[in-house]
């Protein structure tokens, strides 16, 4: 069975980091691209960044360009996401997903404010 | 950045009829190999949202049949068949066809 599990989530001062983590297992993790899918309270789904199977490409909106890392360490399934320079409107839920999004974590929350 | 444009429904939707949601493109999601590249998922209340159909029309594994992707390259619409209490939610589409990724607003789907 396929499980993703996020932590990491919190309540953070505005410009300051916060690193998330999901853990993967039923699959074969190193073969897959993952992202990471953010909801803001009471609003839709926002793509927030991906990452290529062996993490030597990622992708970013411009949203969070230059704030957020995506990267992953396949040797212990799991995948983060380095939050920097955080904003009142990066507060989310923040989901991970599998390349397909077929796959979803329950999410983990972050709250943004002073 | 592909805008993506989703219809309202005419809430609430009797149990048993039929829904169609529509879900609009700024740009076509038809790439070179011939695919259109559109996702539709459902958000439930309190849930993680959940692939219903990919490349337009297929169904995401385990997904009933009630449900069916159709379009075109811009154009497309999610029906659902003789809906039922659990289909009530949030619907969104995404179209993977470029980055960035994005998503329509999404329609909410509510059941009499």
């Amino acid at each position: 069975e396929v499980q993703l599990v996020e932590s990491g989530g919190g309540l953070v001062q505005p410009g300051r980091s916060l690193k998330l983590s999901c853990v993967a297992s039923g699959f074969t993790f190193n073969n897959y691209w993952m992202t990471w899918i953010r909801q803001a309270p009471g609003k839709g789904l926002e793509w927030v960044a991906s990452i290529t199977n062996t993490g030597g490409s990622t992708y970013y909106p411009d949203s969070v360009k230059g704030r957020f890392t995506i990267s992953r360490d396949n040797a212990k399934s799991t995948l983060y996401l380095q939050m920097n320079s955080l904003r009142s409107e990066d507060t989310a839920t923040y989901y991970c997903t599998v390349e397909d999004f077929d796959y979803w974590g329950q999410g983990v929350m972050v709250t943004v404010s002073s | 950045d592909i805008v993506m444009t989703q219809g309202v429904l005419p809430n609430p939707v009797p149990s048993g009829e039929s829904a169609s949601i529509t879900c609009r493109s700024s740009k076509s999601l038809v790439y070179k190999d011939g695919k259109t590249y559109l996702n539709w998922f459902l958000q439930r209340p309190g849930q993680s949202p959940q692939l219903l159909t990919y490349w337009m029309s297929t169904r995401a594994s385990g997904v009933s049949d009630r449900f069916s992707g159709s379009g075109s390259g811009t154009y497309f619409t999610l029906k659902i068949s003789r809906v039922r209490a659990e289909d009530a939610g949030v619907y969104y589409c995404q179209q993977v066809r470029e980055y960035p990724l994005t998503f329509g607003s999404g329609t909410k789907l509510e059941i009499k």
